[in-house]
This record gives C-alpha cells, structure tokens and sequence, in this order.
C-alpha cells in the first residue's frame, strides 16, 4: 500500500510570494495533519482535518490556511511568505483522530530567498 | 498545556549495547505518549504508543518505551543496539481529554542517536 504522498519535495519562493502543498494521505485515513520543522527543532503542529472539517489549529498567524477534499486529501496555503517559513512541512494522516497514530509522509522543503 | 522535553540532544551508544532516549512530558490530564525515528530527509515513522494499560509498550524494530506516571517519564529503550538505529528520535505527547485548539501532538526537540560499530 501506498504510504502518505506530498507534493512538491522541494521548492523555493521570494518572500510576499504564496505557496500551495498538496497531501494524499493512506487509503481509508480520514483524518490529515500538517506540522512545520524548522532544523534542529521537533514539529510544530499547524493544522488538522478530519472528514473535511478543521479539529485543530496551531499557533500559527492567519498567513497559514488548509482544507481537505472529499477525497480526503489536503492542500496547506501559506500566504506572504517570510524568511522564517522556511522549513520541511510535514503532512500525517491517520484513521481517525486520537490515539490512532499518525503515519507521516517525506515533507516538503520549502525555502523562503 | 503540554510539553515534551528531550534532556538529551546526542546519545552516542556502542553497538551491543542497550540504548536509553530520555523523555519526560506534562499534561493536565492523562498522556498519549508516542514515540517516532526520522531518518535524514525523510518523515517520521511511528515506533509505538502508550495509550492505558500495561507500562511497558513494545514497538517496532525491537523498540520499548516504559511509562512512569510518578516521573512523569516515557522512555525509549533497546536492549541491543544497532548501526542501523542511529536516527533522529521524537517523543510526541496530547493530553487525552483536550479539546479543540488543544487536540495537538505536541513533539519533543529531538535525540540524535548514534551507534557507533
């Protein structure tokens, strides 16, 4: 079986710029998660998402925006880009929400010139 | 609120040996306590989880982690370590009966693990 996929594996943006992430998580997962790991640091968490509807929400400003489709896949926006998001942003996906664990994918290496 | 410390940044172990990654957590209510591995560019893989029941959990790759709620501690343990297992370890944590913006794993810094041959 497939594992959870992200796309891209790397971009580069100027800041101002916008960035959209795409996650397809395991088949039958309903519930998908975003982190942001910034190097040397563990993840932060960002979003999650179960059967479409937002169940969480980081400290993280009004610049950072996620859904999920019907097919339970998900898309992280992340507007006006600084310096400082910069980072391998990780989607996880899992049966449902809490104690199912998470299964994460490889992450997207965004950086911010 | 919750949190997760990791005391260690670097554990160097000799192959053989038995390994111990460090973990201690605080939440208002009861743990879900998690621990993961990442590789270099790579996602987190899920080693295993304490959820109730017995303190002793096992996990994949011949992993354990033993729960203590008095020292409020979550550690990762191997009786005989490998060059394979030199990673990077999480210990993640929620507190099970939080509720919205709080419904989140809150991870540890980090333990770069080393086995050295």
């Amino acid at each position: 079986d497939a594992g959870v996929t992200q796309s891209p594996t790397h971009l580069i943006k100027t800041r101002g710029q916008h960035v959209t992430l795409r996650c397809s998580p395991i088949s039958g997962h309903k519930s998908v998660s975003w982190y942001q790991q910034v190097l040397g640091q563990g993840p932060q968490f960002i979003f999650q998402y179960y059967e479409k509807e937002e169940r969480g929400r980081g400290n993280f400003p009004d610049r950072f925006s996620a859904r999920q489709f019907p097919n339970y896949s998900s898309e992280l926006n992340v507007n006006a880009l600084l310096l400082g998001d910069s980072a391998l942003y990780l989607c996880a996906s899992s049966l449902g929400g809490f104690p199912h664990e998470q299964y994460f994918g490889p992450g997207t290496r965004l950086t911010v010139t | 609120a919750q949190s997760v410390a990791q005391p260690e940044d670097q554990v160097n172990v000799a192959e053989g040996n038995p390994l111990t990654v460090k973990c201690t957590y605080s939440v208002s209510g009861n743990p879900y306590l998690f621990w993961y591995v990442q590789y270099p560019n790579r996602g987190l893989q899920f080693l295993l989880k304490y959820i109730t029941g017995d303190n002793l959990v096992k996990g994949s790759y011949g992993f354990e982690a033993e729960f203590n709620k008095s020292q409020t501690s979550f550690h990762l343990k191997k009786p005989s370590a490998l060059v394979s297992d030199s990673a990077l370890y999480f210990c993640a944590v929620r507190d099970a009966f939080s509720s919205g913006s709080a419904r989140q794993l809150t991870f540890g810094s980090g333990t770069q693990l080393t086995v050295l041959p």
